[in-house]
C-alpha cells in the first residue's frame, strides 16, 4: 500500500543545533516534493520544493535533499531557533495533487 | 489584504444539519483546493477545481458538495452532517493545477459536530 511517514514523535532539540526532519514513502513515483510549515490554530505555509531530478535545495537556514532511491527526503534547519518551532509537513506531488504526511512537530528550546 | 480567506472560522452544529464553508483568494490563482484535516493532523485532499472546473474529487461522501461560481470563490456545503465530519478544513489555492506549484492555504474552518 502506499504510505509517507514522518516521525510522529515531537523532536526537542536546543537552540542552535541543526535539526533534521525525515520523510519516508513507499510505493509512490512523486516528481516533486514539497515541504510546509503550520503552526497551531493556522494554515500551512510553503516552504521549499524539490523536483526528482534534484538532489537538494537550500532556502536561507533550510535545505532539503530528496533521494529517489531511498524514497526519502530530509529536511534541515541549521542554527535553529524557538521561533522555529511547529509542525512540519512533507508533501508528494502526486497525479497532479499533493499527498501530505501526518508532520513532525519540532520544539526548538532556547 | 488576506490572500485566501475562509468563513467561518468555527462552526458547531448538529448532527443531521446542513452546513456551508466559504472559501475566497485574492491571488489570481486557477485553482482551488478542500483538505480535511483531522484529529490526527493527516491533511488530505477533498476537491480540486480550476477554473470553476471540477478536476480532482477524492473519495469523500456526496454528502459533501464544492461549488465554484467563479475561480476565485470555492464554497463547500456539507448535508446530513455526522460525528466524523469533525475535523479542520482548510482551503488553498495555487496558480495553475498539475504542476509543482506551491499551495496557499487559508487559516481553515473547525467544524465540530455534535
Amino acid at each position: 500500500s502506499q504510505k509517507i511517514e514522518q516521525n510522529s514523535e515531537a523532536l526537542n532539540i536546543q537552540e542552535g543545533k541543526t535539526a533534521t526532519l525525515t520523510c519516508n514513502y513507499t510505493n509512490y513515483s512523486p516528481a516533486y516534493l514539497q515541504w510546509y510549515r503550520q503552526d497551531p490554530g493556522r494554515g500551512p505555509v510553503f516552504l521549499l520544493l524539490i523536483r526528482e531530478n534534484e538532489k537538494e535545495k537550500r532556502k536561507e537556514r533550510l535545505k532539503v535533499t530528496f533521494d529517489t532511491t531511498l524514497k526519502q527526503s530530509l529536511f534541515h534547519i541549521t542554527a535553529s531557533q524557538p521561533a522555529d518551532s511547529a509542525t512540519y509537513l512533507c508533501a508528494l506531488g502526486d497525479t497532479g495533487k499533493l499527498i501530505f504526511g501526518q508532520g513532525t512537530t519540532l520544539q526548538v528550546k532556547p | 489584504d488576506t490572500a485566501v480567506s475562509q468563513t467561518p472560522k468555527y462552526l458547531v452544529t448538529q448532527m443531521g444539519n446542513d452546513k456551508s464553508i466559504k472559501c475566497e483568494q485574492n491571488l489570481g490563482h486557477d485553482t482551488m483546493y478542500w483538505y480535511k484535516q483531522d484529529s490526527k493532523k493527516f491533511l488530505k485532499i477533498m476537491f480540486s477545481y480550476n477554473n470553476k472546473e471540477l478536476i480532482i474529487n477524492e473519495t469523500v461522501p456526496n454528502r459533501f458538495s464544492p461549488k465554484s461560481p467563479d475561480k476565485a470563490h470555492l464554497n463547500l456545503h456539507i448535508n446530513s452532517l455526522e460525528l466524523g465530519d469533525s475535523a479542520v478544513y482548510f482551503c488553498a489555492s495555487s496558480p495553475y493545477s498539475g504542476r509543482d506549484y506551491e499551495q496557499y492555504f487559508g487559516p481553515g474552518t473547525r467544524l465540530t459536530v455534535t
